[in-house]
């Protein structure tokens, strides 16, 4: 079974300047989350969704991040304008159900440097 | 608000010297919590859910045990491959709430 994919593996920008990630979630999972997560912590939770609605956005700074799930299945996660503190892992989960069982399938993320 | 507490945030250990990690936790309404494993470079991986006080789980040297307030995670007889941080999460009514974890070294 293939996991939760997710690209650019890394990414280097300057403050202010705009990026874009991508996840594709482990098939038939219609639970999907986004998660930052800063050098020497615990992942926070950002945004999930449950096909193709918003569950939870509490902890999403939305004045500069946003996210969207197209049809159900792939996600795009994007900042823009990039400032210095959003350096971090930004890890996409799946699961199948809402989590009930707490088994959430992470890929391996993306590690963003805002310099 | 929902919180959880790891410690020690590092452990040292010599290959076979068994030991446990802490996660207390403050939440409304435990509707699980949960322990992860997350070597450099990867997502975190599951390994264990707790529903209730008294509650156990087993796999290969990773015990997990639950009470009303929190979680130990012990490992018996580890091995270098054992060496990775170990998250604990907890969920209430809301989101999932991670601490911080347990990095743990274990020596040959």
């Amino acid at each position: 079974e293939a996991g939760v994919a997710q690209s650019p593996r890394y990414k280097i920008i300057e403050k202010r300047q705009s990026v874009a990630f991508w996840c594709n979630p482990i098939s038939g999972h219609a639970t999907l989350y986004w998660y930052q997560q800063i050098l020497g912590q615990g992942p926070k939770l950002l945004i999930q969704f449950q096909n193709n609605g918003v569950v939870d956005d509490s902890q999403l700074p939305k004045d500069r991040f946003s996210a969207e799930r197209l049809k159900g299945v792939d996600s795009t996660l994007k900042i823009q304008p990039a400032k210095l503190e959003d350096s971090a892992v930004y890890l996409c989960a799946s699961s199948f159900l809402d989590m009930r069982t707490g088994e959430l399938f992470f890929g391996e993320g993306s590690r963003l440097t805002v310099l | 608000e929902d919180q959880v507490t790891q410690s020690p945030e590092a452990l040292r250990l010599q290959e076979g010297e068994s030991s446990s990690l802490n996660c207390s936790y403050t939440v409304s309404g435990l509707r699980g919590l949960f322990w992860y494993r997350q070597d450099p470079g990867k997502g975190p991986e599951f390994l264990f859910t707790l529903y209730s006080a008294g509650e156990e789980k087993e796999k290969e040297r990773l015990k997990a045990t639950l009470t009303k307030k929190e979680s130990f995670l012990h490992i018996t007889a580890p091995k270098p491959e054992d060496s990775a941080t170990y998250l604990c999460a907890v969920r209430g009514f809301q989101k999932l709430v991670f601490g911080t974890g347990t990095r743990l070294l274990v020596s040959p």
